[in-house]
């Protein structure tokens, strides 16, 4: 395995621009996590994918957010029109659902995002 | 909703001394339990897990027992290295379906010092 891979690492972009960040998951892994993590807390759940299919969207996920699945692969996380409230690590997380660990999912290494 | 309370840090220990992290939740059902860690510069790593009551996680010296009856998931080691030194979360992942997401604790920061 060679881990889930998150790109960029890191991205400081100005107020109101647009951003969109790539997650690849462990290859055979079927379920696909977005999670947003400020300073001094823990990970939020923003949504998951099982597939290409987007099961669920947090509140916290607002209209700025969009995030696809477009072949069960590797997922992109957008935000428009970016706010200085949405500075945080972006992380992305995978697991194999109907799998031996199928509770267990693996984090990326993240995207730390700032906007300025 | 799930919800995890976690000890709250900082907390700095000396090497070889015993650790506790306490660590309760609430949610329905038979939810897993984990214990993730977060060493500098580095991104979240599963440090153990359970899946039912009156289960044993362990790995890396560290353990944790799964106790319903208290609602609790408390990370424990013997004898605490200046390696051990990261940030600590407890999380919780729903048994039903649909309910797949972890929920995380806010996190506790562990120093140990030489």
């Amino acid at each position: 395995d060679t881990g889930v891979s998150q790109d960029p690492r890191h991205k400081i972009t100005k107020r109101g621009q647009n951003v969109t960040f790539r997650c690849d998951p462990i290859s055979e892994h079927n379920r696909l996590y977005w999670y947003r993590q400020t300073l001094g807390q823990g990970p939020e759940f923003l949504t998951y994918f099982q597939n290409e299919a987007q099961l669920e969207k947090s509140r916290l996920l607002s209209d700025r957010f969009s995030a696809e699945r477009p072949k069960g692969s590797f997922s992109t996380l957008e935000i428009q029109r970016t706010e200085q409230g949405d500075s945080a690590m972006y992380l992305c997380a995978s697991s194999l659902e109907g799998g031996k660990s199928s509770d267990t999912q693996y984090f990326g290494p993240g995207t730390r995002l700032t906007v300025l | 909703g799930n919800s995890v309370t976690q000890m709250e840090g900082p907390v700095t220990l000396s090497e070889e001394a015993f650790l506790t992290i306490n660590c309760t939740y609430t949610a329905t059902g038979y939810p897993s339990l984990f214990w993730y860690v977060q060493y500098p510069g580095e991104g979240l790593q599963l440090l153990l897990k359970a899946t039912k009551a009156d289960d044993k996680g362990s790995n890396k010296g560290f353990e944790a027992t799964y106790r319903k009856e208290t609602t609790s998931f408390h990370l424990e080691k013997g004898s605490v290295q200046v390696s051990d030194s990261a940030v600590y979360f407890c999380a919780l992942r729903g048994s039903n379906f649909g309910n797949e997401k972890l929920t995380f604790g806010t996190g506790t920061r562990l120093t140990i010092i030489p």
